[in-house]
């Protein structure tokens, strides 16, 4: 059973520019969770999809919009990159429909370098 | 809203000594609470958790039990392993709004010493 997997493991990316992460939830969950952690850092909620929708929405800028598409990936799209936006990107999936407390999984990241 | 505090690491300790993260929260409803544990150039791995006051969360010799008194969840370990070195994350997740997101600590790094 495939694990949360992430793509790309490494980006380098300049100001300015656009990025998009992808992420494939673990077999069998609905719901894909993203999150940002500055090194040395505790993760931080980006947002969360569940049936192609934004349900949940961190305090992050516009810039951050995402994608869940019908098979339940997801992408993370982030515009303008500042250098602040240097972090390690956690993708997170889980069952949301059903048991009232579903724990996270979450995919190894992907590390987005911004010069 | 929510939050979680954790001790400052990094927490150095010999092989077999016994180990206490303390961790706090405020949350406003009744939430689940999580540790999770990251290892060098990995993503987090659930370790252990408790969804209700007194549940007693407990995986790979490590435990924590839900305080709602004290608002706590510290993680223990009898006896720790060079193995156990990483970075340890408590958390929370309520379902406010309909969705289950996490709320992390800043973390605690953990070096185990031979």
């Amino acid at each position: 059973d495939a694990g949360v997997t992430q793509s790309p493991t490494h980006l380098i990316k300049t100001r300015g520019q656009q990025v998009t992460l992808r992420c494939s939830p673990k077999s069998g969950h609905d719901t894909v969770s993203w999150y940002q952690q500055a090194l040395g850092q505790g993760p931080q909620f980006i947002f969360q999809y569940y049936e192609e929708e934004e349900r949940q929405r961190g305090n992050f800028p516009d810039r951050f919009s995402g994608h869940q598409f019908p098979n339940y990936s997801s992408e993370l799209n982030v515009n303008a990159l500042l250098l602040g936006d240097s972090a390690l990107y956690l993708c997170a999936s889980s069952f949301l429909a059903g048991a009232r407390h579903n724990e996270q999984f979450f995919g190894p990241g992907t590390r987005l370098t911004v010069l | 809203g929510n939050s979680v505090t954790q001790m400052e690491g990094p927490v150095t300790l010999s092989e077999e000594a016994f180990l206490t993260i303390n961790c706090t929260y405020t949350a406003t409803g009744y939430p689940s609470l999580f540790w999770y544990v990251q290892y060098p150039g990995e993503g987090l791995q659930l370790l252990l958790k408790a969804t209700k006051a007194d549940d007693k969360g407990s995986n790979k010799g490590f435990e924590a039990t839900y305080r709602k008194e004290t608002t706590s969840f510290h993680l223990e370990k009898g006896s720790v392993q060079v193995s156990d070195s990483a970075v340890y994350f408590c958390a929370l997740s309520d379902r406010t709004g309909g969705g289950n997101k996490l709320t992390f600590g800043t973390g605690t790094q953990l070096k185990v010493e031979l």
